[in-house]
Protein backbone atom coordinates (compact mmCIF):
# COMPACT_ATOMS: atom_id res chain seq x y z
CA UNK A 1 0.00 0.00 0.00
CA UNK A 2 1.45 3.02 -1.40
CA UNK A 3 0.78 6.19 1.30
CA UNK A 4 1.07 8.83 -0.89
CA UNK A 5 1.25 7.80 -5.06
CA UNK A 6 2.16 10.21 -7.87
CA UNK A 7 1.64 9.37 -11.59
CA UNK A 8 3.15 9.34 -13.98
CA UNK A 9 6.67 8.50 -12.43
CA UNK A 10 8.20 9.88 -15.63
CA UNK A 11 6.89 13.19 -18.18
CA UNK A 12 8.33 13.84 -21.67
CA UNK A 13 6.67 16.34 -23.55
CA UNK A 14 7.64 19.50 -25.80
CA UNK A 15 7.39 23.28 -25.32
CA UNK A 16 4.02 24.51 -25.59
CA UNK A 17 1.81 21.37 -24.66
CA UNK A 18 -0.53 20.95 -21.59
CA UNK A 19 0.00 18.34 -18.88
CA UNK A 20 -1.43 17.28 -15.55
CA UNK A 21 0.28 15.04 -12.60
CA UNK A 22 -1.88 13.40 -10.73
CA UNK A 23 -1.45 12.05 -6.49
CA UNK A 24 -3.11 10.42 -4.15
CA UNK A 25 -2.96 9.78 -0.56
CA UNK A 26 -4.59 6.79 1.73
CA UNK A 27 -3.33 8.01 4.69
CA UNK A 28 -6.17 10.33 5.67
CA UNK A 29 -4.12 13.76 6.15
CA UNK A 30 -6.11 16.92 5.93
CA UNK A 31 -3.08 19.07 4.37
CA UNK A 32 -1.34 17.97 0.50
CA UNK A 33 1.42 19.76 -0.86
CA UNK A 34 3.40 20.36 -4.28
CA UNK A 35 6.88 21.13 -4.26
CA UNK A 36 9.21 21.75 -7.12
CA UNK A 37 12.55 20.46 -6.67
CA UNK A 38 15.51 21.38 -9.43
CA UNK A 39 18.85 20.54 -10.22
CA UNK A 40 20.38 22.14 -7.51
CA UNK A 41 17.90 19.94 -5.28
CA UNK A 42 15.94 22.51 -3.52
CA UNK A 43 12.62 21.99 -2.43
CA UNK A 44 10.56 25.02 -3.23
CA UNK A 45 6.57 24.83 -2.16
CA UNK A 46 4.41 26.01 -4.79
CA UNK A 47 0.78 25.05 -3.25
CA UNK A 48 -0.86 23.93 -0.41
CA UNK A 49 -4.64 22.97 0.21
CA UNK A 50 -6.31 22.11 3.10
CA UNK A 51 -9.41 19.70 3.33
CA UNK A 52 -9.87 20.38 -0.42
CA UNK A 53 -8.94 24.59 -0.01
CA UNK A 54 -6.14 26.37 -1.02
CA UNK A 55 -3.81 27.85 1.46
CA UNK A 56 -0.96 28.57 0.06
CA UNK A 57 -0.06 29.60 -2.99
CA UNK A 58 3.60 30.51 -3.91
CA UNK A 59 4.61 32.88 -6.55
CA UNK A 60 4.24 30.40 -9.21
CA UNK A 61 2.87 31.02 -13.05
CA UNK A 62 -0.59 31.16 -13.49
CA UNK A 63 0.03 28.21 -16.41
CA UNK A 64 0.28 25.80 -12.73
CA UNK A 65 -3.40 25.23 -11.75
CA UNK A 66 -4.01 22.50 -8.66
CA UNK A 67 -7.62 21.15 -8.36
CA UNK A 68 -8.29 19.02 -5.31
CA UNK A 69 -11.01 17.24 -5.94
CA UNK A 70 -11.31 15.87 -2.48
CA UNK A 71 -9.32 15.54 0.42
CA UNK A 72 -6.97 12.46 -0.59
CA UNK A 73 -6.40 14.11 -3.94
CA UNK A 74 -4.39 17.10 -5.42
CA UNK A 75 -3.49 17.07 -9.17
CA UNK A 76 -1.20 19.39 -11.23
CA UNK A 77 -1.94 20.88 -14.31
CA UNK A 78 0.73 22.67 -16.62
CA UNK A 79 -0.27 24.92 -19.55
CA UNK A 80 1.82 26.02 -22.33
CA UNK A 81 4.83 23.99 -20.84
CA UNK A 82 8.22 25.62 -20.88
CA UNK A 83 11.92 24.40 -20.55
CA UNK A 84 12.22 25.96 -17.57
CA UNK A 85 9.56 23.98 -16.15
CA UNK A 86 11.55 21.10 -15.89
CA UNK A 87 12.20 19.77 -12.53
CA UNK A 88 11.10 17.19 -10.65
CA UNK A 89 7.82 17.64 -8.80
CA UNK A 90 6.69 15.72 -5.34
CA UNK A 91 3.54 16.11 -3.89
CA UNK A 92 3.38 15.66 -0.62
CA UNK A 93 0.72 15.41 2.75
CA UNK A 94 0.62 15.34 6.40
CA UNK A 95 -1.99 16.06 9.44
CA UNK A 96 -1.60 19.62 10.74
CA UNK A 97 -2.98 18.54 13.90
CA UNK A 98 -1.65 16.73 16.92
CA UNK A 99 2.71 15.78 17.57
CA UNK A 100 2.34 13.60 14.17
CA UNK A 101 2.72 16.31 11.57
CA UNK A 102 5.73 14.89 9.27
CA UNK A 103 5.01 14.68 5.94
CA UNK A 104 5.18 11.91 3.46
CA UNK A 105 6.18 12.47 0.00
CA UNK A 106 5.46 10.62 -3.41
CA UNK A 107 7.87 9.41 -6.20
CA UNK A 108 8.21 12.67 -7.68
CA UNK A 109 7.62 13.18 -11.29
CA UNK A 110 10.58 14.11 -13.39
CA UNK A 111 9.00 16.32 -16.52
CA UNK A 112 11.73 16.88 -19.02
CA UNK A 113 10.27 19.70 -21.13
CA UNK A 114 12.16 19.39 -24.54
CA UNK B 1 11.56 34.05 1.34
CA UNK B 2 13.47 30.90 2.66
CA UNK B 3 13.05 31.06 6.49
CA UNK B 4 16.11 28.72 6.81
CA UNK B 5 19.37 28.36 5.39
CA UNK B 6 21.59 25.07 5.49
CA UNK B 7 25.40 24.90 5.44
CA UNK B 8 27.27 23.30 3.74
CA UNK B 9 25.45 22.64 -0.01
CA UNK B 10 27.88 20.04 -0.79
CA UNK B 11 29.78 17.63 1.49
CA UNK B 12 32.21 14.84 0.33
CA UNK B 13 33.74 12.25 3.03
CA UNK B 14 35.95 9.19 2.91
CA UNK B 15 33.95 6.45 4.81
CA UNK B 16 34.24 6.51 8.57
CA UNK B 17 34.45 10.06 8.84
CA UNK B 18 31.85 11.96 10.52
CA UNK B 19 29.80 14.83 9.13
CA UNK B 20 27.41 17.71 10.13
CA UNK B 21 24.91 19.74 8.71
CA UNK B 22 23.78 22.55 9.75
CA UNK B 23 20.47 24.66 9.67
CA UNK B 24 19.74 28.22 11.02
CA UNK B 25 17.30 30.89 11.26
CA UNK B 26 17.05 34.41 12.00
CA UNK B 27 13.81 33.78 14.10
CA UNK B 28 12.72 31.51 16.85
CA UNK B 29 11.69 28.30 15.34
CA UNK B 30 8.45 26.51 17.08
CA UNK B 31 10.13 23.04 15.52
CA UNK B 32 12.63 21.68 13.05
CA UNK B 33 12.14 18.65 11.02
CA UNK B 34 14.96 16.90 9.28
CA UNK B 35 14.43 14.47 6.00
CA UNK B 36 16.86 12.17 4.10
CA UNK B 37 16.35 11.95 0.39
CA UNK B 38 18.55 9.32 -1.40
CA UNK B 39 19.86 9.39 -5.03
CA UNK B 40 16.82 9.22 -7.20
CA UNK B 41 14.32 9.18 -4.39
CA UNK B 42 11.84 11.31 -2.38
CA UNK B 43 12.23 12.63 0.93
CA UNK B 44 11.62 10.63 4.22
CA UNK B 45 11.37 12.04 7.60
CA UNK B 46 13.98 11.72 10.24
CA UNK B 47 12.88 13.58 13.00
CA UNK B 48 11.21 16.32 14.50
CA UNK B 49 12.60 18.38 17.79
CA UNK B 50 10.61 21.08 19.45
CA UNK B 51 11.87 21.52 22.59
CA UNK B 52 14.85 24.06 23.27
CA UNK B 53 18.53 22.26 23.19
CA UNK B 54 17.08 19.05 22.48
CA UNK B 55 19.30 16.28 21.35
CA UNK B 56 17.33 12.92 19.60
CA UNK B 57 19.51 10.07 18.48
CA UNK B 58 18.90 7.31 16.23
CA UNK B 59 21.90 5.32 15.77
CA UNK B 60 24.89 6.74 14.50
CA UNK B 61 23.13 10.34 13.94
CA UNK B 62 22.53 13.08 16.26
CA UNK B 63 19.89 15.65 16.01
CA UNK B 64 19.84 18.79 18.29
CA UNK B 65 18.02 22.06 18.34
CA UNK B 66 19.72 24.98 19.68
CA UNK B 67 18.91 26.34 23.34
CA UNK B 68 17.35 29.73 21.79
CA UNK B 69 15.86 27.67 19.16
CA UNK B 70 16.87 29.37 16.03
CA UNK B 71 19.39 26.72 15.00
CA UNK B 72 19.46 22.73 14.69
CA UNK B 73 22.26 20.13 13.40
CA UNK B 74 22.36 17.01 12.38
CA UNK B 75 25.45 14.83 13.20
CA UNK B 76 26.40 11.36 11.21
CA UNK B 77 29.15 9.89 13.30
CA UNK B 78 31.37 7.39 11.09
CA UNK B 79 29.58 7.67 7.60
CA UNK B 80 28.91 5.04 5.73
CA UNK B 81 28.11 4.47 2.03
CA UNK B 82 24.75 3.94 2.89
CA UNK B 83 24.14 7.46 4.60
CA UNK B 84 24.56 9.02 0.54
CA UNK B 85 21.65 11.30 0.28
CA UNK B 86 20.73 14.66 0.27
CA UNK B 87 20.12 15.96 4.18
CA UNK B 88 16.98 18.82 4.53
CA UNK B 89 16.51 20.63 7.54
CA UNK B 90 12.75 22.03 7.78
CA UNK B 91 9.97 24.44 9.48
CA UNK B 92 6.70 24.79 9.80
CA UNK B 93 5.30 27.22 10.43
CA UNK B 94 3.07 28.24 13.65
CA UNK B 95 -0.58 28.26 11.85
CA UNK B 96 0.63 24.37 10.67
CA UNK B 97 0.35 24.46 7.01
CA UNK B 98 3.53 25.87 5.49
CA UNK B 99 6.18 23.38 5.45
CA UNK B 100 9.59 24.93 4.34
CA UNK B 101 12.54 23.30 3.42
CA UNK B 102 16.62 24.28 4.01
CA UNK B 103 18.57 24.30 0.71
CA UNK B 104 19.95 20.46 1.95
CA UNK B 105 23.03 19.02 2.59
CA UNK B 106 24.29 16.63 -0.73
CA UNK B 107 26.63 14.00 1.03
CA UNK B 108 28.87 11.80 -0.92
CA UNK B 109 30.69 9.53 0.65
CA UNK B 110 33.77 7.66 -0.78
CA UNK B 111 34.44 3.86 0.31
Amino acid sequence: DTAVSQTPKYLVTQMGNDKSIKCEQNLGHDTMYWYKQDSKKFLKIMFSYNNKELIINETVPNRFSPKSPDKAHLNLHINSLELGDSAVYFCASRHTGGPNTEAFFGQGTRLTVV
Amino acid sequence: GQQVMQIPQYQHVQEGEDFTTYCNSSTTLSNIQWYKQRPGGHPVFLIQLVKSGEVKKQKRLTFQFGEAKKNSSLHITATQTTDVGTYFCANIKTSGSRLTFGEGTQLTVNP
